[in-house]
């Protein structure tokens, strides 16, 4: 079974410009989740799916970032335009519903703006 | 709210030493806890977990046992290699819940 797959794994773009993350799920998990680790600090939460529905925003940092699960399966995360301090280390998890014990992460995708 | 502290870095070790690396966490409920490992420009890998209280988990001469009277989930490993030169995350994730909520994170440097 596939695991949580993310592209890019790496990007470089210029500040100002637009970049879009892509994340798919596991498949049949209806829950995903978006968290970066920016600057070598702690990993933070951004957001949380429940199938298409945005369960939790509570992490998003502002209205530059805008992220979409359109038919419940893979997710998008656009940042536009970037800054510099959108550099780091965006992840990806997922997890089944009911009662689950885990989520799975991807492999994330490396962004620096420069 | 539900937390993971964990101790701060980096931890530099020669080869061959003995790890700890200390962690403990706030959470109502009963949650699962976890170590992840992130190694230099690569993602982030789950080194082990325990899903209740006084479970053991344990990879690659890693172990970390549940203790639910500490609210504790320690780190440990007998014979540190340079290669397991990483920065460490502890993490929780409660039964049914909504995000997985991580420690912030400790460099570990071994020395050849």
């Amino acid at each position: 079974e596939a695991g949580v797959t993310q592209f890019p794994s790496h990007s470089v773009i210029e500040k100002g410009q637009t970049v879009t993350l892509r994340c798919d799920p596991i498949s049949g998990h209806d829950n995903l989740y978006w968290y970066r680790r920016v600057m070598g600090k702690e990993i933070k939460f951004l957001l949380h799916f429940v199938k298409e529905s945005k369960q939790d925003e509570s992490g998003m940092p502002n209205n530059r970032f805008l992220a979409e699960r359109t038919g419940g399966t893979y997710s998008t995360l656009k940042v536009q335009p970037a800054e510099l301090e959108d550099s780091g280390v965006y992840f990806c998890a997922s997890s089944q519903g009911g009662g689950v014990t885990e989520a799975f992460f991807g492999q994330g995708t490396r962004l620096t703006v420069v | 709210g539900d937390s993971v502290t964990q101790m701060e870095g980096p931890v530099t070790l020669s080869e061959e030493a003995f790890l700890t690396i200390n962690c403990t966490y706030t959470a109502t409920g009963y949650p699962s806890l976890f170590w992840y490992v992130q190694y230099p420009g690569e993602g982030l890998q789950l080194l082990l977990k325990a899903t209740k209280a006084d479970d053991k988990g344990s990879n690659k001469g890693f172990e970390a046992t549940y203790r639910k009277e500490t609210t504790s989930f320690h780190l440990e490993k007998g014979s540190v290699q340079v290669s397991d030169s990483a920065v460490y995350f502890c993490a929780l994730f409660k039964t049914g819940g909504f995000k997985t909520i991580f420690g912030a994170g400790t460099r570990l440097f071994v020395k050849a």
